[in-house]
């Protein structure tokens, strides 16, 4: 299987600077035929269901803020807040989707205030 | 809008049974590949099942492979995960998610239920 593991643990920025949060996959999830990485992020928050954030390692869902970026190729990735605000404060997961299954998420990084 | 609204959870005793329902709503469900992912307390995701669109083709973790059924009515826009079997360690949060990709499947989520909460206690 696939390990996925992020860091730090937990992280704590002033609103208005930036977050940066890491991935690392115990093998790559870049698949050269269509040179795609196989990575989501997903924000959660308290009592609530996760909420896809990136895909493709780097292209945002639809209604997700464009102060949430994603970056990184192979076996390492980052997601970006450039600009902390309030309702950014969540549990923050990696997840790789490079068959077959299964399919494997890190164990989250929270982000306060 | 899209929906999925999961049902069945509760506290089942050691070795027993249960069945969970995903009700979805708000899209096609008849071309939409479908996941359950389980969410232990205070602990990351954890992917359990998939079913194809037509229910073909199902696919487990590990973890639970021999003890739980994945399957649709696509007549009724159901999902269910029937669990067997049932040890301490499968008490989580259930969520019923729907793959952003048809066809295929892509196997990450764009759209979660809510959870439905099962505790595997004596």
């Amino acid at each position: 299987d696939i390990v996925m593991t992020q860091s730090p643990g937990s992280l704590s920025v002033s609103l208005g600077e930036r977050a940066t949060i890491n991935c690392k996959s115990s093998q790559s999830v870049l698949y050269t035929s269509n040179n795609k990485n196989y990575l989501a992020w997903y924000q959660q928050k308290p009592g609530q269901p996760p909420k896809l954030l990136i895909y493709w390692a780097s292209t945002r869902e639809s209604g997700v803020p464009d102060r949430f970026s994603g970056s990184g190729s192979g076996t390492d990735f980052t997601l970006t807040i450039s600009s902390l605000q309030a309702e950014d404060v969540a549990v923050y997961y990696c997840q790789q989707y490079y068959g077959p299954p299964p399919y494997t998420f890190g164990q989250g990084t929270k982000l306060e205030i | 809008q899209v929906q999925l609204v999961e049902s069945g959870g509760g506290v089942v005793q050691p070795g027993r049974s249960l069945r969970l329902s995903c009700e979805a709503s708000g899209f096609t469900f008849s071309t939409s590949v479908l996941h359950w992912v389980r969410q232990a307390p205070g602990k990351g995701p954890e992917w359990v099942a998939i079913i194809s669109h037509d229910a073909t083709k199902t696919t487990y973790a590990d973890s639970v492979k021999g003890r739980f059924t994945i399957s649709r009515d696509n007549s009724k826009n159901m999902l269910y995960l029937q669990m067997y079997s049932l040890r301490a360690d499968d008490t989580a949060v259930y969520f019923c998610a729907r793959d952003k990709c048809t066809g295929a499947g892509c196997s990450f989520f764009d759209y979660w239920g809510q959870g439905a909460l099962v505790t595997v206690s004596s």
